[in-house]
């Protein structure tokens, strides 16, 4: 049931973008991404219903296909404070827990 | 608002030990409590979930008998680790939710069995 993020890891300079794609096997509810740096606690982003919505936070956004059963996560204009391991947490119809995906090693360089 | 408080955060024990692992909800009553383990470089696998006054569920491969969890309370949830052995060890995460809000993690265990 574990979703599959691509890329794996990836490396940015300062000030350019980022797509991190999640995809799941199973009909989706919700769509949840959080960020993790090494050694502490995920960190809640945002979350995305099923509904095909796009939503934004400064310069993160997200969108949910949920025909698809997939999702994306942007990073513009990318900050070093955006370094970190970033997870989708899919959550399926009737659920009430979350499956983390393979998470996505993001570096931001100088 | 929404902290999850967790303790401890770090243990360091010998094998056979139990040790148990406090999740607290601080600033609301959380429905579900969620109990997560993940190893080094690796996505957080769920364990098990937990509904306040009944018994948790527990994903396939998760034993119950080892990973004993009582949620007591709609703020407090508690992991133990029974008997625990060297591949026990790994990085223990709570989180806490209401209804079909986000989940929010507590701070994390980081377990070390000798």
């Amino acid at each position: 049931q574990q979703p599959v993020q691509s890329p794996q890891a990836v490396i940015l300079r300062e000030g350019e973008d980022a797509v991190i794609n999640c995809s799941s096997s199973k009909a989706l509810y919700s769509v949840h991404w959080y960020r993790q740096k090494h050694g502490e606690a995920p960190v809640f982003l945002m979350i995305l219903l099923k509904g095909g919505e796009q939503k934004g936070h400064e310069k993160i956004s997200a969108s949910f296909n949920e025909k698809k059963q997939q999702s994306s996560l942007y990073l513009t204009a990318s900050q070093l404070s955006y370094s970190g391991t970033y997870f989708c947490g899919t959550e399926g119809t009737g659920a009430n827990n979350l499956f983390f995906g393979t998470g996505t090693r993001l570096t931001v360089i100088p | 608002g929404a902290v999850v408080s967790q303790h401890p955060s770090w243990v360091i024990c010998k094998s056979g030990t139990s040790v148990k692992i406090e999740c607290r909800s601080l600033d609301f009553q959380a429905t579900t409590m969620f109990w997560y383990r993940q190893f080094p470089k690796q996505s957080l696998m769920l364990m098990a979930t937990s509904n306040e006054g009944s018994k948790a569920t527990y994903e396939q491969g998760v034993e119950k008998d080892k990973f004993l969890i009582n949620h007591a309370s709609l703020t407090l949830s508690t992991l133990t680790v029974t008997s625990a052995h060297p591949e026990d060890s790994s990085f223990y995460i709570c989180s806490a939710r209401v209804a079909s809000q986000p989940q929010h993690f507590g701070d994390g265990t980081r377990l070390s069995i000798l």
